[in-house]
């Protein structure tokens, strides 16, 4: 039972534009959500996060909206740029426990 | 501040062999997680701890597999027995707190291969 799903294993964008990855989850229970960068051979980057109370959250290029009516969010990226290039992870966390739960990524790849 | 260190970055042994994995966390972080990675898919969490309590266990972490952080410090996760199902990336994480606003910061992990 798959409680982050990534519906889009891949992503093409170019440069310059916007990217918009989605997100969508079914545990009502979850609080907090992240979005992670991963390049190869690297461990997962935190880009940025958002409380289950808010609907936006914005640092610098990066903005994530929640939609918890839907269960969803979304992570845009403006402009965005080669080196975004990388596969990129929701995750969440229920707020009792400590573990994050991933989604299976999505391979953004911006082309110049 | 230095990030998360884990070592070896690679090993590959024979499948019955036991293997140890290693991680550094952030100074004063005092929470620390291990998840494994298989291919296509996300991390997967296996246990975390608080200073030097063990606080959860995934189902996924069997009896062949232990995990410990003695003095709250570093950590080390350890498979007996391997298996070929063993093979994946194992990931170390650590956070300063519970909170969101604590996010975890990953290591570059350890990549296991069993023959």
């Amino acid at each position: 039972d798959q409680q982050v799903k990534q519906n889009s294993p891949s992503l093409s964008v170019q440069e310059g534009r916007i990217s918009i990855l989605n997100c969508d989850y079914t545990n009502s229970m979850f609080d907090y959500f992240l979005w992670y960068k991963k390049y190869p051979a690297e461990g997962p980057t935190f880009l940025i996060s958002i409380s289950s109370i808010k609907d936006k959250n914005e640092d610098g290029r990066f903005t994530v909206f929640l939609n918890k009516s839907a269960k969803h969010l979304s992570l845009h990226i403006v402009p965005s740029q080669p080196g975004d290039s990388a596969v990129y992870f929701c995750a969440a966390r229920v707020g009792s426990q400590g573990n994050l739960i991933f989604g299976k990524g999505t391979k953004l790849s911006v082309k110049p | 501040d230095t990030g998360v260190s884990q070592n070896p970055r690679h090993k590959i042994t024979k499948r019955g062999q036991n293997v140890t994995f290693r991680c550094d966390p952030i100074s004063e972080h005092n929470r620390l997680y291990w998840y494994r990675q298989t291919l296509g898919q996300g991390p997967e969490f296996l246990t975390y701890f608080q200073n030097e309590a063990q606080l959860e266990k995934s189902r996924l972490l069997s009896d062949r597999f232990s995990a410990e952080r003695p003095k709250g410090s570093f950590s080390t996760l350890e498979i007996q027995r391997t298996e070929q199902g063993d093979s994946a990336m194992y990931l170390c994480a650590s956070s300063k707190g519970q909170g969101g606003s604590w996010p975890q910061h990953f290591g570059d992990g350890t990549r296991l291969s069993i023959l």
